[in-house]
């Protein structure tokens, strides 16, 4: 257990429709960063956020938008959702914003009909 | 651009040793790290290093050569558990995690 937790572990949805992915970092971890994970494929980076703010962004589209909550706890929105959105979503948090290693949450898979 | 390279697929045998090769082109280096990812499950943190040398822990060693942009995943006594996919990332001159695709090894008995 890394200490990340997520919810929902599980989500089905219909095409277009918009979901809400939450995750709260370990215990006096700053830094959350949000991957997504397509059917074997590999970890796609996101997002971070260190502390509040946006600290880097990845491949990630226009409808999907997240936020980190003076909680430290974090939420990925997916919007218009689309059949090729079914994936595995993975948080993961670290320490600090730059050299500290990343623990990942559980996941949730997102399975869009 | 940045790239970096494993094999897709790896096969050995239960006791065995393998090694899991890693090659890497990125924008400055930062530190280089291995995780274990079970089909279905999140990643978990392996190992880390930033400075050449063989770093071991336990059954697992990882080896790095910064000048030859190389690192490897050394797996001793292999268990069937150690069945999973094995990520190569690599920090980069911003300190972004560059990922491998990830290597899947198929342990048989």
């Amino acid at each position: 257990d890394s200490g990340v937790t997520q919810t929902p572990k599980h989500l089905i949805t219909a095409t277009g429709q918009r979901v809400t992915l939450r995750c709260s970092p370990r215990s006096g971890d700053l830094s959350v960063y949000w991957y997504q994970q397509s059917l074997d494929q590999g970890l796609q980076f996101l997002i971070q956020y260190y502390n509040g703010e946006e600290r880097a962004k990845g491949n990630i589209l226009e409808r999907f938008s997240a936020q980190q909550f003076p909680d430290l706890h974090s939420e990925l929105n997916l919007s218009s959702l689309e059949l090729g959105d079914s994936a595995l979503y993975f948080c993961a948090s670290s320490v600090g914003r730059v050299r500290e290693t990343q623990y990942f949450g559980p996941g949730t898979r997102l399975l869009v009909l | 651009g940045q790239n970096i390279d494993q094999p897709t697929e790896m096969t050995a045998t239960e006791g065995a040793i393998v090694q899991i090769n890693c090659t890497y082109q990125t924008s400055g280096f930062n530190g280089l790290f291995w995780y274990q990812q079970h089909a279905g499950e999140a990643p978990t943190f392996l190992s880390y290093n930033v400075l050449d040398g063989l770093e071991e822990k336990g059954r697992f060693s990882s080896f790095l050569s910064r000048s030859k942009g190389y690192s490897y995943l050394l797996l001793k006594e292999l268990q069937m558990k150690d069945s999973a996919s094995y990520l190569c990332a690599v920090k980069d001159s911003n300190y972004q995690l560059i990922w491998g695709a990830g290597t899947k090894l198929i342990i048989k008995p």
